[in-house]
């Protein structure tokens, strides 16, 4: 099945903590990103990558890292967390980030940092 | 830069009656839009996409949306809603910035079905 999997979907911690959310496709995309999700805000794109080895900052990428070694995995990193981080965060992908192909969600993280 | 409005972040209809979602873009160029859902606690899925073809667009589950250039819009419509239209849909702009594809997203509707 085509999909977009994301781990963990629940979690807490504390400020400071370092954490990694993990994000992989199965469906050989070149384009993954990363989206937080806040009441009243819709989504904002914190990075993004165009292919392997090849990031950039979306909206919202400070308190943020990211790395695509591999094409199928992308992961979030949070260095040192702070509670203006909890959100539900999403990891989409698409065939190619060339605008016009959809985009495909994971089911999403929510994170809470106290 | 781009941007989307959404307006009205909470529609209710009763079932049966018109679904009427409204998005209103902005892009100095020709843009990709998309229209998409999200139900309780799960990922966005898409519903339909607009890529410079037909300016009415069908999507799943019985929506479709007009693209209209003069009004910068691209409003979702379904004649009879259904309980499990009950979600929250969010327009989305894709368009050159910087050198890629910048994809914008709307701050979302939420669509409440009563029966």
């Amino acid at each position: 099945e085509a999909q977009v999997t994301q781990n963990p979907r629940y979690l807490i911690t504390v400020t400071g903590k370092k954490l990694t959310v993990t994000c992989s496709q199965n469906m050989n995309h070149e384009y993954m990103s990363w989206y937080r999700q806040d009441p009243g805000l819709g989504l904002r794109q914190i990075y993004y990558s165009m292919n392997v080895e090849v990031t950039d900052k979306g909206d919202v990428p400070e308190g943020y890292k990211v790395s695509r070694k591999e094409k199928r995995n992308f992961p979030l990193i949070l260095e040192s967390p702070s509670p203006n981080q909890t959100s539900l965060y999403f990891c989409a992908s698409s065939l190619r980030g060339t605008g016009e192909y959809e985009q495909y969600f994971g089911p999403g993280t929510r994170l809470t940092v106290t | 830069a781009q941007s989307v409005t959404q307006l009205g972040s909470h529609v209710s209809v009763s079932e049966g009656a018109l679904v009427l979602l409204r998005c209103n873009y902005s892009s100095s160029v020709p843009p990709y839009l998309f229209w998409y859902v999200q139900y309780p606690n799960q990922g966005l899925q898409l519903l339909l996409k607009y890529t410079s073809a037909a300016t009415l667009v069908k999507g799943i589950n019985g929506f479709e949306a007009e693209f209209k250039k003069s009004e910068t819009s691209f409003h979702l419509t379904k004649p009879s809603a259904h309980m499990s239209d009950a979600a929250e849909y969010f327009c989305a702009v894709s368009a050159p910035s910087g050198g890629y594809q910048k994809v914008t997203f709307g701050t979302g509707t939420k669509l409440q079905v009563i029966p």
